[in-house]
């Protein structure tokens, strides 16, 4: 799998949007953008993943650049609840390959 | 849907002593599930993979005797810490995964040796 670039941390205040950066620039053309993010003492919760084209759902915006080397999750409107380590991951879809987790980003919801 | 839960979510045991993990997919199949450990302040590190009714396939440096792990059915997969130390202590995290989709993670267990 391409590896990937994320800041340590980050902090955001409340209400406002989060935008979280990844950077994975040898990504390979069948390789998609996957984000998860882990809530202190839990398991890691799926949040949203794409291949070339922006992607939305209920929780989050991904945003990916044309030449597909970096991407950007958006969290629209932050709460406290959404403090976590935000990770993104580069995979080949949903084959027979694993989830491997880098460092990770450190999101600090500020009240 | 997709939910995998663990028990039991924390345990203590005594240094030397075998402990048991559960990890169970409640609303799928699991073809391959998936053990990984995370120690405070650092990443997930994905300990092994395994198929339902096949041996663990080890990431490097994960010791297969002390971490025994079994997936004898489409719904359970057990760790087993065996003779288990102090430096054992850490989340345990498993997820689950059917034939070709996404993998679902359980909650984490607790693990502290005393």
């Amino acid at each position: 799998d391409a590896k990937t670039t994320q800041p340590t941390s980050m902090d955001c205040a409340e209400g406002r949007a989060a935008n979280l950066p990844c950077n994975h620039s040898t990504i390979s053309g069948n390789e998609y953008v996957y984000w998860y993010r882990q809530i202190h003492s839990q398991g890691p919760q799926y949040i949203i993943h794409g291949l070339k084209n922006n992607e939305t759902n209920e929780m989050a915006s991904l945003i990916i650049t044309e030449d597909r080397k970096s991407s950007t999750l958006i969290l629209p409107h932050a709460t406290l609840r959404d403090t976590a380590v935000y990770y993104c991951i580069v995979r080949v879809g949903t084959s027979y390959d694993k989830v491997i987790f880098g460092p990770g980003t450190s999101l600090s919801v500020i009240p | 849907g997709a939910v995998v839960s663990q028990h039991p979510s924390w345990v203590i045991c005594k240094s030397g002593t075998s402990v048991k993990i559960e990890c169970r997919s409640l609303d799928f199949q699991a073809t391959t599930m998936f053990w990984y450990r995370q120690f405070p302040k650092q990443s997930l590190m994905l300990m092994a993979t395994s198929n339902e009714g096949s041996k663990a396939t080890y990431e490097q440096g994960v010791e297969k005797d002390k971490f025994l792990i079994n997936h004898a059915s489409l719904t359970l997969s057990t760790l087993t810490v065996t003779s288990a130390h102090p430096e054992d202590s850490s989340f345990y995290i498993c997820s689950a995964r059917q034939l070709y989709y996404e993998q679902y993670f359980g909650p984490g267990t607790r693990l502290t040796v005393t």
